[in-house]
């Protein structure tokens, strides 16, 4: 069975640009979630969706938005990038939510310059 | 809401030493915890997870941990570190499952040969 899979691996953009991350869930998993990790701030919740909707949200400005497609597979969009949007962005899938059972992508590095 | 602290951002120990890792969380229903390990330039894998059945939960590479409810704890153990172990571990809870998982930030383990 694959993993999360994450799309790209690594990305390096300029601040003011904006940037789609993508993450295809486990085969049969609907809930996906994502999160940013720095050194700072450490995990934080961005969003989490199941079946197209989106359950919950994070404390994070409105230039970062989701969304989740009828295969699961979800999207992630950083408008207007600052550089401290430098990140690791990692995704998580689980069979629904509840995250009693995620498994994680190993992320997108994402590099504002 | 839902809070952890891991106490100790890095340990180090012997190999074949004991590890401990601690993990003490915040919340007001009965929460759900995680143990997650991130190897560098990887997502995170889980360790094991407190779902309200046992208290002392065993997980995978010979971890496990005790939920303490009189202490708000969680902390992980295993009886003799191998080099292998040397990575970073979080701690997570969530709200019986109906919430995100809120993260620790992280205690990095070394383990000297």
């Amino acid at each position: 069975k694959a993993g999360v899979t994450q799309t790209p691996r690594y990305l390096i953009k300029t601040r003011g640009q904006q940037v789609t991350l993508s993450c295809s869930p486990i085969s049969g998993h609907r809930s996906v979630s994502w999160y940013q990790q720095t050194p700072g701030q450490g995990l934080q919740f961005l969003f989490e969706y199941f079946s197209e909707t989106q359950r919950n949200k994070g404390n994070f400005p409105g230039r970062f938005s989701g969304r989740q497609f009828s295969n699961s597979r979800s999207e992630m969009n950083v408008s207007t990038l600052e550089l401290g949007d430098s990140a690791l962005y990692l995704c998580a899938s689980s069979e629904r939510p509840g995250n009693t059972e995620a498994f994680f992508g190993q992320g997108t590095r994402l590099t504002v310059v | 809401a839902q809070s952890v602290t891991q106490l100790g951002s890095h340990v180090s120990v012997s190999e074949g030493a004991l590890v401990l890792l601690r993990c003490n969380y915040s919340s007001s229903v009965p929460p759900y915890l995680f143990w997650y390990v991130q190897y560098p330039n990887q997502g995170l894998q889980l360790l094991l997870k407190y779902t309200s059945a046992a208290t002392l939960v065993k997980g995978i590479n010979g971890f496990e941990a005790e939920f303490k409810k009189s202490e708000t704890s969680f902390h992980l153990t295993k009886p003799s570190a191998h080099m292998s172990d040397a990575a970073e571990y979080f701690c997570a809870v969530s709200d019986a499952g109906n919430t995100p998982l809120v993260f620790g930030k992280g205690t990095r383990l070394s383990v000297i040969a």
